[in-house]
Formats: C-alpha cells, sequence, structure tokens
C-alpha cells in the first residue's frame, strides 16, 4: 500500500518569511496529492491539491509542487501570517473516475512567531 | 449543506463498554471514510465505503471493531468491548466521485476517552 513520509514534523518561522513542508509517496500509481490544515481542536480543511497532470498549482500565499520522477511534493507558504500557526497534513491517494483512500503523512506543526 | 455531521462529539466510557459513533454524509456524497486521530499516529484510515459498499477495511485494527453504512445517509463505527488504547478523535469524511482526486470533508470529529 502507499505510504507517505511527511517532514519536518515541527517548523518555527518568522512572521512573514516563508515555510516550506515536503512529503514522499512510495505508489508510482497515485495521482492525487492534497493538502490539510488543521486548526487546534478543529477538523482537517482541504487548502490545495495537486493532479499528477501538473506540476505546480498556486492559491495565493500557497503553492504546491509536484515531482513525479522523484515521488514527492511539497507545500509553500509564503508571507507567513500568525494565522498560519497550524498542524499541516499531506495526503496522496490513486484515483481513477472512482475515490479511493487518502494516505496521510504523519503531519508538520507550523509556529508562526510574531 | 450543513457538511458532515458526528454524533457523539465527545464521548467517555469505560472498559469493556459498547461504543457507537454515527455519521451523516453530505447529501449526494457516495464515499465515506472513517479515519482515527492520536498523538502517536497521525491519521489513519480505518475503512472506507463507496455507494454503501465497504471497499477496505485492511485499517480497522481487530475484530472489535466494525463499521457499517444501512443507507447513503448514515454510518455506524462500532467497538465492542472498548479498551483504555482506543482512546482517540475519530473523524468520518466524505466525497463524491468527479474523476481523478476529490476533496474529502471532514466532521467534527468523537473524542472518545476510555477509562
Amino acid at each position: 500500500g502507499e505510504n507517505v513520509e511527511q517532514h519536518p514534523s515541527t517548523l518555527s518561522v518568522q512572521e512573514g518569511d516563508s515555510a516550506v513542508i515536503k512529503c514522499t509517496y512510495s505508489d508510482s500509481a497515485s495521482n492525487y496529492f492534497p493538502w490539510y490544515k488543521q486548526e487546534l481542536g478543529k477538523r482537517p480543511q482541504l487548502i490545495i491539491d495537486i493532479r499528477s497532470n501538473v506540476g505546480e498549482k498556486k492559491d495565493q500565499r500557497i503553492a504546491v509542487t509536484l515531482n513525479k520522477t522523484a515521488k514527492h511534493f511539497s507545500l509553500h507558504i509564503t508571507e507567513t501570517q500568525p494565522e498560519d500557526s497550524a498542524v499541516y497534513f499531506c495526503a496522496a491517494s490513486r484515483t481513477n473516475f472512482g475515490n479511493e483512500k487518502l494516505t496521510f503523512g504523519t503531519g508538520t506543526r507550523l509556529t508562526i512567531i510574531p | 449543506d450543513a457538511g458532515v455531521i458526528q454524533s457523539p462529539r465527545h464521548e467517555v466510557t469505560e472498559m469493556g463498554q459498547e461504543v457507537t459513533l454515527r455519521c451523516k454524509p453530505i447529501s449526494g456524497h457516495n464515499s465515506l471514510f472513517w479515519y482515527r486521530q492520536t498523538m502517536m499516529r497521525g491519521l489513519e484510515l480505518l475503512i472506507y465505503f463507496n455507494n454503501n459498499v465497504p471497499i477496505d477495511d485492511s485499517g480497522m485494527p481487530e475484530d472489535r471493531f466494525s463499521a457499517k453504512m444501512p443507507n447513503a445517509s448514515f454510518s455506524t463505527l462500532k467497538i465492542q468491548p472498548s479498551e483504555p488504547r482506543d482512546s482517540a478523535v475519530y473523524f468520518c469524511a466524505s466525497s463524491s466521485i468527479q474523476g481523478i482526486g476529490t476533496e474529502a470533508f471532514f466532521g467534527q470529529g468523537t473524542r472518545l476517552t476510555v477509562v
């Protein structure tokens, strides 16, 4: 089955700086890679996703890159703000006109230092 | 739509008791997932259903855990008998088939404490 590794487990950055979280996956057939943000005591919520037919996707201060050859993908947050503090999870799944299970990484606790 | 609805939000039970967690997926969604979240193991998929049919239950830890989806709008996760190591937050999520890759929407979760 799929195995997703995520690094680092904790990350502290100064407000306004950039944060990068990296994930690797094992199943070369995986084709969908979402990122979820979970604030303390809340549910995980999707912030951005990327499919295997593109290499990069951006949404305002958030971007995700995908390297299929190396089987890794990364989340980039620029101009970080205090409200970016949360736990971030990457995930991978192999989907083809049907839902298949999302395998999550172990999470990165991001702390933005004012 | 109110989103994925889980009940109860909190459950405290004694070891050996039966626990039933409930989930109502978003209307129109045809996939439902049960996840367990702990500090040590992160988010683990326990089981998922497509069109009310269990597709993969390889994540169910042992026979004490069972899940059902009798119809498109309701699912249960049962633990019998419960043990202290089952203490965790249990999330239900749902999504709909839209080709390659679809957002999974999570419920608020049920925080289970077994004492």
